[in-house]
């Protein structure tokens, strides 16, 4: 158990719909990592927080919004979803420093 | 920026003999870190090993361990006694300061009894 908690674990919805996918890290960790992973694909980074700021961006679309609450915990957007965002969404929490980041078990969203 | 490379998309094993996994990664930093990340079935992401790119000496955790050469910017993963177990994806990451983990494609490792 690393830690990091993420809901919903599974979700299914259809193109167009709007969900929401949140995380919480692990005690006294204060940056989250979002990380999206396509089917048997690697992992491509979204975005990070660090202590309720943005701190860095990679390929996060336009219709995708992030944000990490006081409490640090962080919740993922997703908007005007299409088949193409079926993918398994990862969350990863480190204390700030350099060294590893834990991983969350995901959240698998299918698109139909 | 930086990047990481799995040249090797799969390879195979027999159970108890040894297999290594190669990556090289791109970086103009002297400091940064190096890990393994094993995914298996259950898709959860798995350290495995990390490196600390100032130190000279090869990471080594039970029947895992690295070979490090910073100047060839090379980083692979020596599985000893391989196991049932141990099939899985590995994914070579890089991290730079408190930035983000920069994951190689992945290599898909299969044990064959």
């Amino acid at each position: 158990d690393s830690g990091v908690t993420q809901t919903p674990k599974h979700l299914i919805t259809a193109t167009g719909q709007r969900v929401t996918l949140r995380c919480s890290p692990r005690s006294g960790d204060l940056s989250v990592y979002w990380y999206q992973q396509s089917l048997d694909q690697g992992l491509q980074f979204l975005i990070q927080y660090y202590n309720g700021e943005e701190r860095a961006k990679g390929n996060i679309l336009e219709r995708f919004s992030a944000q990490q609450f006081p409490d640090l915990h962080s919740e993922l957007n997703l908007s005007s979803l299409e088949l193409g965002d079926s993918a398994l969404y990862f969350c990863a929490s480190s204390f700030g420093g350099a060294g590893e980041l834990f991983f969350g078990e995901g959240s698998r969203l299918t698109v139909l | 920026a930086q990047t990481v490379t799995q040249s090797q998309p799969e390879m195979s094993v027999q159970e108890a003999e040894t297999v290594t996994l190669s990556c090289t990664y791109d970086t103009s930093e002297s400091d940064y870190y190096l890990f393994w990340y094993k995914q298996p079935p259950s898709r959860q992401m798995i350290l495995v090993i990390r490196q600390e790119a100032y130190k000279q000496q090869n990471a080594t955790e039970n029947r895992f361990s690295v070979n490090f050469q910073k100047a060839a910017k090379s980083f692979s993963l020596k599985i000893s006694d391989s196991q049932l177990g141990d099939a899985a994806m590995y994914f070579c990451a890089y991290r730079w300061g408190a930035q983000k983990l920069v994951f190689g494609q992945g290599t898909r490792l299969t044990i064959n009894p």
